[in-house]
Parts: C-alpha cells; structure tokens; sequence
C-alpha cells in the first residue's frame, strides 16, 4: 500500500539550530516528492519538490532535501532554523498513475528562543 | 497570497443542517482539490475536479459532494451535519490533473465547526 510516515509529531529546536524532519514512503512506482509548510492560520505552501535528477533539492526559505531511494526516504532539511520557520511541515508523495498526492500526517515545528 | 481564494472563512451551523463551500482556483488553474484537516485525522484528500470532471476521489463521505462549474470555480456540499464533520476545509488549485507536472496552491480554510 501508498504511504507517507512522518514518525515525528512534534520536534522542538533553538533557534539558529540545524534542523532535520523525517519523511519515510511507501510507493510501488518512481515516487514525486513534495514537503508543504503550513503557517498557524495559513494554508499550505509548497517548499520543495523531487521529481528526477540531482536527489538533493533546494527550495523555498533555505530548506533543502535529499532524496535516498535506498531507504526511502525525503528528509527535509534547514542548518540554522529562524522563529518564523515555527510550523508544521507535510511530507507527500504522488506518481504517474496518481492524480492525487498521499500525504504524511505533519510534523509541527517549535522553536525555542 | 496564493491566488485561490475560499468563502466563507468560518463558518458555524448545527448537526443535521447543510453547508456549501465555495472556491475559487487561481487564475488559468484547471484543476480543484478539497480536503479536510482536523486534529485528529490530519490532512485527508477528499475528491479532485479537473476542468468541470471528477478526476480522483478521496476519503470522501457519501454526504459530501462537489462539483466544478464552467467558470471553473467549486462548491464543496456538506450535508447532514455531524459534530465529527467539524474541520478546516481546505481547497486547492494545480494547472494540471498531473501530479507530477504541478504545484498545488492551498487556499486559507474555511472554518467549520458544528454544534
């Protein structure tokens, strides 16, 4: 079966701390990748996408993530993290056959001072 | 600001009543996608519309439906209230069906809550 686990539900750093959130799938095809962030009160927004290519991928915010087919896994990624980046962060994966993405169930982001 | 654009933003009602969700896609957006985020089943894909035609069809109950206009705009319909139904609904926009192909844009929610 599709799917997307994020094992952490919350995850608590300092600020100007690097950061890491797991995303681990499941996906019987050549996966798309995608992480979302969610601000308190906002709808999502897209960070970063792998589609093909280089397995590691810039985005939006200073985010990056790698891409390990090997361990299945899109880990997201941050070196010094900012009070704004306090969120919560969705890892999805979709593919050819799909016209829907499956979503992991979020990780809310808290920075500590 | 993402372009897509929900109403109402809240909304509060009573078990057994009816609501309609409206949605507005980005401009040049062919494609609709609802879902329904609470505490404690997160972020559920219900059904996606592409150009006026259900495309894919999530965890959505047979109380719900939607539907996309010739304007492309959507209108979620929730029916036969209950407390569960009270959520965030979110709708989305992508310029393809594909997921490969595009970004989806997220609206800000709309607010329902059922007393």
């Amino acid at each position: 079966a599709q799917s997307v686990t994020q094992p952490d539900i919350h995850i608590t750093v300092s600020e100007g701390a690097s950061l890491e959130l797991r995303c681990n799938y499941s996906y019987g095809a050549t996966p798309y990748l995608f992480w979302y962030v969610q601000s308190p009160g906002q709808g999502l927004q897209l960070l970063l996408k792998y589609f093909s290519g280089d397995t590691l991928v810039q985005g939006i915010k200073g985010f990056e993530a790698e891409f390990k087919r090997s361990q299945s896994s899109f880990n997201l990624r941050k070196p010094s993290v900012h009070w704004s980046d306090a969120a919560e962060y969705f890892c999805a994966v979709g593919g050819d056959s799909n016209y829907q993405l499956i979503w992991g169930a979020g990780t809310k982001l808290i920075i500590k001072p | 600001d993402s372009g897509v654009t929900q109403t109402p933003k809240h909304l509060i009602t009573a078990t057994g009543q009816r609501v309609t969700l409206r949605c507005s896609p980005r401009s040049g957006d062919l494609s609709v996608y609802w879902y329904q985020q609470s505490l404690d089943q997160g972020l559920q894909f219900l059904i996606q519309y592409y150009n006026g035609e259900e495309r894919a069809k999530g965890n959505i109950l047979e109380r719900f439906s939607a539907q996309q206009f010739p304007d492309l705009h959507s209108e979620l319909n929730l029916s036969s209230l209950e407390l569960g139904d009270s959520a965030l609904y979110f709708c989305a926009s992508s310029a393809s069906g594909r997921v490969q192909s595009n970004e989806q844009f997220f609206g800000p929610g709309t607010r329902l809550t059922v007393l």
